[in-house]
């Protein structure tokens, strides 16, 4: 069964770091990019980022709301993406949800599987 | 403001068939499929289309989609009460970044 889980939330204070973490197992989690989503309290869901495969040098891409302060990463030996999130806003209060990427024959690509999320609050 | 519009709400009743839009442009669009996606309240965002037009195993073919030039549709024959959910509609823009729609809530009355 393919499975993402989400972990590292929690509260921090504006201005402040977290790094989340996205488990994945039922699946080659080497040959598939991975995506970030979040979702605030009531609010429609927001796509972050995605991070692509060792083929494709591990290429990053950003929403524009969090370039240059969330950086995307993977350790393929562990499974594992990652979100580190520096000089953090209360705007970014929200559930983080990690997906796996899958293409059709013709190429193009989605966001598949979802994890179940972890919640970030930015507050003082 | 999201890049894809979407209405805020649609409803119908047990058995009836429902169509739940999504608006946007050449950069998105118009020039990528369109993905949906189905979130019961307090759950994880579940796949429900891809590809503008197909059914991951295990959705019921009374969910389909479809695309015409910038604007795509969700339709939902048969409507029964576990469909109450919100609906959100993806798509990529040309610098490859994802869009949402602002999310369609559906209620079956």
């Amino acid at each position: 069964e393919v499975q993402l889980v989400e972990s590292g939330g929690g509260l921090v204070q504006p201005g402040g770091s977290l790094k989340l973490s996205c488990a994945a197992s039922g699946f080659t989690f080497s040959g598939s990019a991975m995506h970030w989503v979040r979702q605030a309290s009531g609010r429609g869901l927001e796509w972050v980022g995605r991070i692509r495969t060792k083929t494709n040098s591990y290429a990053t891409v950003y929403a524009a709301s969090v370039k240059g302060r969330f950086t995307i990463s993977r350790d393929d030996s562990k499974n594992t993406a990652y979100l580190q999130m520096n000089s953090l806003k209360t705007e970014d209060t929200a559930v983080y949800y990690c997906t796996s990427e899958d293409y059709d024959p013709m190429g193009y690509y989605y966001m598949d599987v979802w994890g179940k999320g972890t919640t970030v609050t930015v507050s003082s | 403001q999201s890049v894809l519009t979407q209405p805020p709400s649609a409803s119908g009743t047990p058995g009836q068939r429902v169509t739940i839009s999504c608006s946007g442009s050449s950069s998105n669009i118009g020039r990528n499929t369109v993905n949906w996606y189905q979130q019961v309240p307090g759950t994880a965002p579940k796949l429900l289309i891809y590809s503008s037009d197909q059914r991951p195993s295990g959705v019921p073919d009374r969910f389909s989609g479809s695309k015409s030039g910038t604007s795509a549709s969700l339709a939902i024959n048969g409507l029964q009460s576990e469909d109450e959910a919100d609906y959100y509609c993806a798509a990529w823009d040309d610098s490859l970044k994802g869009v949402f729609g602002g999310g369609t809530k559906l209620t079956v009355l």
